[in-house]
């Protein structure tokens, strides 16, 4: 069984402050690793993960993870925060060949001005 | 590309009656998945459908759920009768196989009173 630890229920961080949000995880097999976000009021959307490779991913608006299997860890980090970067982020792991997803409890971004 | 859409966005029922969530994959995704988020809870796994056929069905909490997928297109998910622990926001996702990333739809938001 797989399970997924995200210390920081709430992350309040300035505008153009830089931030990280933390995610170790537990298997007893090998994972893909993700990292979901939900903004306000919309679906969970999927904003990275690592599947195999480099163990440095990043997305499209900025956001970066790294893989880091010998402290079981998939953080995320940002440089420079925006206010549209208040969301909840979730992260979550899944075993090779199984279909389940686990989830961390989530981590809310609050950016303020 | 039309994304996982689900139905209905929020639904507030009585204890007791029955509902009924339906979700739309992604064409061509022959995998669905249900998950559910309870209030300050993690988003736990449901159930998994390859086509028609349910894979998994370990995490659906009792004989009061019913998954369906005839024909290996949209699902429904019944819950009859509803108790106030159900209330939480049911999530669908899709993935083309096991190895790709599941997408989400925006939930659905169920209110037992």
């Amino acid at each position: 069984a797989q399970s997924v630890t995200q210390l920081d229920s709430q992350v309040p961080v300035f505008e153009e402050a830089p931030v990280e949000l933390r995610c170790n995880y537990s298997s007893s097999v090998s994972v893909y690793l993700f990292w979901y976000v939900q903004y306000p009021n919309q679906g969970l959307q999927l904003l990275l993960k690592y599947l195999s490779g480099s163990t440095l991913v990043e997305s499209i608006n900025g956001f970066e993870a790294e893989f880091n299997k010998s402290q079981t860890s998939f953080h995320l980090r940002k440089p420079s925060v925006h206010i549209s970067d208040t969301a909840e982020y979730f992260c979550a792991v899944k075993a090779l060949g199984y279909s389940t997803l686990t989830f961390g409890k989530g981590t809310m971004l609050l950016v303020s001005p | 590309e039309a994304g996982v859409t689900q139905f209905p966005s929020h639904s507030v029922i009585e204890k007791g009656q029955t509902v009924t969530l339906r979700c739309d994959p992604i064409s061509g995704h022959d995998n669905l998945y249900w998950y559910r988020r309870v209030m300050g809870k993690e988003i736990k796994f449901l159930l998994h459908f390859v086509k028609e056929s349910k894979q998994d069905e370990s995490g659906m909490p009792n004989n009061r759920f019913l998954a369906e997928r005839t024909g290996g297109t949209y699902s429904t998910l019944k819950v009859q009768p509803a108790e106030l622990e159900d209330s939480g926001v049911y999530f669908c996702a899709s993935s083309q196989d096991l190895n790709q990333p599941q997408h989400f739809g925006d939930g659905t938001r169920l209110s037992i009173l």
